[in-house]
Order: structure tokens, then sequence, then C-alpha cells
């Protein structure tokens, strides 16, 4: 199937711990991003980049850390975990030039921090 | 990219047409309006997007008024999946980013 798919979909760690999410897009876009949506409900943009390259960087505390291996691909890293960091993680894809494509998006990394 | 204003909540019978109503008098002339929704914690899920036409697709049709200045999107048979949390959005697109409000819920009962 062609999609935005995220790992793991559920993730509980403790304060203080290292942690990854991974994204992978088959869908031959070459922009992907992420978004998070905190508790209530918020959904905002942390991240972006095109074709492995950074071109949105949100005001994001630089625990939080994209890596993107290939266009397909975006993975997000976070050192030092905090509870304020617990909340929905959104992996998305598109096309970067013309307005005409719609953002797919995954279905989400419900990360917890206890 | 734009700012949108929304209804909080809407409800809608099932069958019948659901019209979602959106503000977005600051668009600019090279601004798309997107609306995307978002089931229950799923992820956001893309509906339709138009620049100044009236555009349809298999899931909904969105009407943009002349000046642009707001839009409507139609569920013409709404069903009790179609609950969920509707963002209306306007962004250059192109690897923008989406700037996400609060959204209308939508919720649809027998």
């Amino acid at each position: 199937d062609t999609a935005v798919s995220q790992t793991p979909k559920y993730l509980v760690t403790q304060m203080g711990n290292d942690k990854s999410i991974k994204c992978e897009q088959n869908l031959g876009h070459d922009t992907m991003y992420w978004y998070k949506q905190d508790s209530k409900k918020f959904l905002k943009i942390m991240f972006s980049y095109n074709n492995k390259e950074l071109i949105i960087n949100e005001t994001v505390p630089n625990r939080f850390s994209p890596k993107s291996p290939d266009k397909a691909h975006l993975n997000l890293h976070i050192n030092s975990l905090e509870l304020g960091d617990s909340a929905v993680y959104f992996c998305a894809s598109s096309f970067r030039t013309g307005g005409n494509y719609g953002y797919t998006f995954g279905s989400g990394t419900r990360l917890t921090v206890v | 990219d734009a700012k949108t204003t929304q209804p909080p909540s809407m409800d809608c019978a099932e069958g019948r047409a659901a019209n979602l109503p959106c503000n977005h008098s600051t668009i600019s002339g090279n601004e798309y309006v997107y609306w995307y929704r978002q089931i229950h914690s799923q992820g956001p899920q893309y509906i339709i997007h138009g620049l100044k036409n009236n555009e349809t697709n298999e899931m909904a049709s969105l009407i943009i008024t002349e000046d642009r200045k707001s839009s409507t999107l139609i569920l013409p048979h709404a069903t009790l999946r179609d609950t969920a949390v509707y963002y209306c959005i306007v962004s250059t697109g192109g690897g923008n980013k989406l700037t996400f409000g609060t959204g209308t819920q939508l919720k649809v009962e027998l």
C-alpha cells in the first residue's frame, strides 16, 4: 500500500531517556514533515525536509533532532525526554513545488513520558 | 499563511448534506484553500483543495466565494463515519507548512 508509515505506534518511556521515531513514505514525495499534536489537540509543525535538506525548523528545543537519510525517510530523535514531550507525533509528506497536491499524514506515534 | 475562522462545532443528521463554513478574509492571491479532517486522533486526512474555482471530488465539494474571502466544504450525504474535526487551511502549498487552527468538530447523528 502507498502510504506514510511511522514506527512505533506507541512509545512509553521514562524521563531522561533518548528515543527515536521512524517515518517512511513510498509516495515519491520529495518533502517530509514532523508535526506535534499536544493534549489540547493543537497540531503544530516542527520540521520539514526537502530531499534531505532542512527547510523548516520551527522553535523546537534542540533536544529534538530530525534526520533524513534519503527523501523517503525522515526520523525524529529526541534526547533527554521530558514530561512535556508527551504528545502524538505525526509524520507527513508532499511534493515541494506547486499547490496542487495535498499532504499525506501517517497514523501517528503516541509518546508518553513518565 | 493567512488565518482562518471556523465554527467550533456543528451537528448534522445522517444522510443530509453537511455544510462547513470557513472565513479567510486575509487570503493572498497565491494561497490555496485546503480542507483536512482528523477522525479521533488518527492522522489528518486530505479532503480537497482549491484556488479560485469550485472543486468536487469523490469525498466532497468546495465552494469558494468570488472574492475568495470565504469557502464552504460540502459533504453531500454525511454518514456516521464523517464525524471528525474538519480543518480549513490556507497555504501556498508546495512544501510550505500547514498551519492548523482549532477546526470544526462535526458530529453526524442518526
